[in-house]
């Protein structure tokens, strides 16, 4: 039972680097999603897509971009990488829209970026 | 002011209390989620819920829509219940995928 796979875990940059983090799911889910986790915060939402080919930005989209060729895969790019951005990033997927449906959640990405 | 909050924001009990964790919130919502967090970082979803009472094993997640107010209780705490509890809710003003994340309460069980 595979259902929501991150890569990589774990992973350090340099300001203005870019790299892609990779999301997998494999429930046939529609939505799906991708947060980041700060200290003192709430997960917040960054973009997500409703099927393939469609994408929408969430609440903090600026220095993301997202694409979906396929059902299965949701990768999110930094171009750019700033400390800010330094942060843990989940991945979830969920069979309706995430608000109506319970979601499933990747084991995150610490990205640290220096 | 944040639109969901929680509380308390840390939590220490002893093995086999009853545990309330607190969710509050300030919009009308749809839904409303309880999630868990893994100390190892993992997220899973507990509890959706939009009135009522639902239970699984021994965590009972309660709202009350006329108050804006949810709680999720554990009965019978173990160590192993020992995470970070995550309240969501999804606004009736925002679209389908969108859900709003308490910060979460830290909850340790001690043995």
């Amino acid at each position: 039972n595979a259902g929501v796979t991150q890569t990589p875990k774990f992973q350090v940059l340099k300001t203005g680097q870019s790299m892609t983090l990779q999301c997998a799911q494999d429930m046939n889910h529609e939505y799906m999603s991708w947060y980041r986790q700060d200290p003192g915060m709430g997960l917040r939402l960054i973009h997500y897509s409703v099927g393939a080919g469609i994408t929408d930005q969430g609440e903090v989209p600026n220095g993301y971009n997202v694409s979906r060729s396929t059902t299965e895969d949701f990768p999110l790019r930094l171009l750019s990488a700033a400390p800010s951005q330094t942060s843990v990033y989940f991945c979830a997927s969920s069979q309706g829209p995430a608000g109506n449906q319970p979601q499933h959640f990747g084991d995150g990405t610490r990205l640290s970026i220096l | 002011k944040n639109e969901v909050e929680q509380s308390p924001q840390n939590l220490t009990a002893q093995e086999g209390e009853f545990i309330t964790i607190n969710c509050s919130y300030s919009v009308g919502i749809s839904a409303l989620h309880w999630l868990q967090q893994h100390p190892g970082g993992g997220i899973v979803s507990l509890f959706m819920l939009s009135s009522g009472k639902k239970k699984h094993g021994r965590l009972i997640a309660t709202i009350n829509i006329q108050e804006k107010h949810s709680s999720l209780h554990i009965t019978a705490s173990h160590p192993r219940d020992s995470a970070v509890y995550i309240c969501a809710v999804r606004s009736r003003e925002t679209s389908g995928s969108r859900l709003t994340f308490g910060e979460g309460t830290q909850l340790t069980v001690n043995p």
